[in-house]
């Protein structure tokens, strides 16, 4: 059974600062999805990653993929407040999601 | 916005009670994906519908069906309501043999008392 697990669950950051949000999977896989969602809204797309050493950059975010490690990381650079959202990335093209990372940033 | 909608928005039914959720998926779009997000957890995959018929599905029960319609569009059928069935309900479309993401409507907030 595919298992999609994100780290870290919660994230606590202060402007300007960067991080990285890690996304492992358990079996092969070609392609990988980041989603963004604010509470109470639905899910926005911001990277479909499709090859091996896929990176993909979209302003303060930074999407990259390993498939022989089964690993996507989602670097955030000089965080600002509005990032404040869940963050979950997704796995095969039916799309498993992992749990989420809950990214608060503050002044 | 993405061009997929969903309705209702919100409902409420009572626990044994049947509920049918609906999508219209973006155009050209040949692909439908239903979803379960209880509070504070990640969309669980329910199933996906392609070309009118099931093409996947995750660890739900019977009770969990679906629909696709020549247009693409589609329902999600739960009967026998229970408790647990609370959450918000997304479908997302997409192209089957696409590289593109899916997109997803704003979902249905279903509430089960």
């Amino acid at each position: 059974e595919l298992k999609v697990e994100q780290n870290p669950l919660f994230l606590s950051m202060q402007e300007g600062k960067n991080y990285t949000i890690y996304c492992n999977y358990s079996t092969t896989s070609d392609r990988l999805y980041w989603y963004r969602q604010d509470p109470g809204k639905s899910l926005e797309s911001l990277f479909v990653l499709l090859s091996n050493g896929a990176v993909k950059q979209e302003g303060r975010l930074m999407a990259s993929l390993d498939t022989k490690a089964r690993l996507s990381t989602l670097h955030i650079t000089a965080a600002v407040h509005d990032l404040s959202a869940t963050y979950f990335c997704a796995v095969e093209r039916d799309m498993r999601f992992g749990a989420g990372t809950r990214l608060t940033v503050k002044p | 916005e993405t061009g997929v909608t969903q309705s209702p928005t919100h409902l409420i039914k009572t626990r044994g009670q049947q509920v049918t959720l609906r999508c219209s998926s973006q155009s050209g779009h040949n692909t439908v994906s239903w979803y379960q997000q209880a509070l504070g957890q990640g969309p669980q995959f329910i199933f996906q519908y392609y070309r009118e018929e099931e093409n996947g599905r995750g660890n739900f029960p019977p009770r969990f069906s679906g629909l696709q319609f020549p247009n693409y569009s589609s329902e999600l059928n739960v009967n026998a309501l229970e408790l647990d069935d609370s959450a918000l309900y997304l479908c997302a479309s997409s192209v089957k043999t696409g590289n593109t993401e899916a997109f997803f409507g704003q979902g249905t907030r279903l509430t089960v008392v």
